[in-house]
C-alpha cells in the first residue's frame, strides 16, 4: 500500500514552454503533498506544500507564478513549470502524507526528470 | 532551526566490510527519523524509520540504525556491504504532524570496491 506515482517520469522541452507534472496517491487519500527539487548531486530541497482545496505554500525563493501547484483532489497534485528555462532542469519529487491517526508518514513518488533545452 | 548533518560526503568501502553512515540532527520537537537510499536517476526508497520505542531499528536490505537522543544522532549501519549498496543515502527528520515536510541532510555517496 501507500504508493505514489508521478507522470511523466522524464520530460524534455524547449525553453519557454510549460510542463505539467502529476503526482498521484494511488491507494490512499492525501490531504497534503510536498514538492521537492533535487539538483544533480545535491539533496532534496522543499519547494512547496500543497494542501487539497487551498493555495499552496511556497518556500522562500521559489517563484509561485513560475511553479504553479494545484491540489484539486485528495489523490492528485500537479506542478506546472511555466515558461521553463534551462536553469529549471532538475529532478522533481513529490511526496504524499497518508493522514493516518498515528505516525503520519510521507511516501515519495519516483520523481520526474525535467530537461529544458 | 531544524537541520540534518551528514558529515561524510563520500565514503568508499570494500565489499564485505562493515559500514556506518553518520547523521546528526537538530530539531525542536520530538524527532521522527528516516533513512532513504537513492540510486542514480531514481527516486527515494525508505530504508528504515524511527518513531518511538526501541532505539535500534531494523530496516530493509540488512540495514539498521540506532537513535541516540543524547548525541542527537541516528547513524545507519550494515555489517557487510554488497556491491549493490552503492548509492546515495539521505537522512531526514520530521515530526509527528504529517503536514510538515521532511528536512533532509545533504546525503552521503557510498562507493563499494571489490
Amino acid at each position: 500500500g501507500a504508493v505514489v506515482s508521478q507522470h511523466p517520469s522524464r520530460v524534455i522541452c524547449k525553453s519557454g514552454t510549460s510542463v505539467k507534472i502529476e503526482c498521484r496517491s494511488l491507494d490512499f487519500q492525501a490531504t497534503t503533498m510536498f514538492w521537492y527539487r533535487q539538483f544533480p548531486k545535491q539533496s532534496l530541497m522543499l519547494m512547496a506544500t500543497s494542501n487539497e482545496g487551498s493555495k499552496a505554500t511556497y518556500e522562500q525563493g521559489v517563484e509561485k507564478d513560475k511553479f504553479l501547484i494545484n491540489h484539486a483532489s485528495l489523490t492528485l497534485s500537479t506542478l506546472t513549470v511555466t515558461s521553463a528555462h534551462p536553469e529549471d532542469s532538475s529532478f522533481y519529487i513529490c511526496s504524499a502524507v497518508t493522514g493516518l491517526i498515528s505516525y503520519n508518514e510521507q511516501f515519495f513518488g519516483p520523481g520526474t526528470r525535467l530537461t529544458v533545452l | 532551526a531544524q537541520s540534518v548533518t551528514q558529515p561524510d560526503i563520500h565514503i568508499t568501502v570494500s565489499e564485505g566490510a562493515s559500514l556506518e553512515l553518520r547523521c546528526n540532527y537538530s530539531y525542536g520537537a520530538t524527532p521522527y527519523l528516516f533513512w532513504y537510499v537513492q540510486s542514480p536517476g531514481q527516486g527515494l526508497q525508505l530504508l528504515l524509520k524511527y518513531f518511538s520505542g526501541d532505539t535500534l531499528v531494523q530496516g530493509i536490505k540488512g540495514f539498521e540504525a540506532e537513535f541516540k537522543r543524547s548525541q542527537s544522532s541516528f547513524n545507519l549501519r550494515k555489517p557487510s556491504v554488497h556491491w549493490s549498496d552503492a548509492a546515495e543515502y539521505f537522512c531526514a527528520v520530521g515530526n509527528f504532524s504529517g503536514n510538515t515536510p521532511l528536512v533532509f541532510g545533504k546525503g552521503t555517496r557510498l562507493s563499494v570496491i571489490a
